[in-house]
């Protein structure tokens, strides 16, 4: 298998529920990032890691946590999510950080 | 953060058409990258820019990295309905951890 998959491709939640969002790169890349996007707006940032610690926090509210045991697997622990949280979250990895980046399919979340 | 101007918004084009876009911004790059979303997918990474002035071609897809380095187009030629999508424009600079997005480009291909 090659490439940046991304786990579950679709997810629906309850506001007080807590799941988790898992990335695995195939690549051997050195770096891994999680983004949201929203209907309509710009990609974002949420975070950013490098040799499994962490180098960028955007803002993103403690609701999301992230998670990189290893520069393969990236994991986005997410509870008591608001609706405002529902998006397309994405993975990408890129060989080092500041390279090029390939993204995974992303997970399309959905928050009642 | 940094933006990215990227123009056209979205276009309507007949198939078989030739497309451009592009991407400006008023800070230097070293790096362009042009990506397509379709929906519900991943951003896929098309081209990618490394050099001032370099021409990249990707079959039908061709892309430029302006001799300023604060902007890059996309050309589509001959297109095809499935080329229809969301088309982002990207750039890295030196030191920084991420890169900075264009607001996108949405192609629609009328058969």
């Amino acid at each position: 298998e090659t490439g940046v998959t991304q786990t579950p491709r679709h997810l629906v939640m309850g506001m007080t529920n807590k799941k988790s969002l898992k990335c695995e790169q195939h690549l051997g890349h050195n770096a891994m990032y999680w983004y949201k996007q929203s209907a309509k707006k710009p990609l974002e940032l949420m975070f950013v890691y490098s040799l499994e610690e962490r180098v960028e926090n955007n803002s993103v509210p403690s609701r999301f946590s992230p998670e990189c045991p290893n520069s393969s697997h990236l994991f986005l622990h997410l509870h008591t999510l608001q609706p405002e949280d529902s998006a397309l979250y994405l993975c990408a990895s890129s060989q080092l950080l500041g390279d090029t980046q390939y993204f995974g399919p992303g997970t399309r979340l959905t928050v009642l | 953060g940094q933006q990215l101007n990227q123009s056209p918004q979205s276009m309507f084009i007949q198939e078989g058409e030739d497309v451009s876009m592009n991407c400006t911004s008023s800070s230097i790059f070293n790096t362009w990258l042009w990506y397509k979303q379709d929906p519900g997918e991943g951003p896929v990474l098309l081209i990618a820019l490394y050099k001032a002035g370099e021409l990249t071609s990707n079959g039908r897809l061709t892309a430029q990295f302006g001799i300023t380095r604060k902007d890059s187009f996309l050309n589509i030629s001959a297109s095809i309905p499935s080329d229809v999508g969301i088309y982002f424009c990207a750039g890295l600079q030196t030191g920084a951890n991420n890169l900075f997005f264009g607001t996108g480009t949405r192609l629609t291909v009328i058969p």
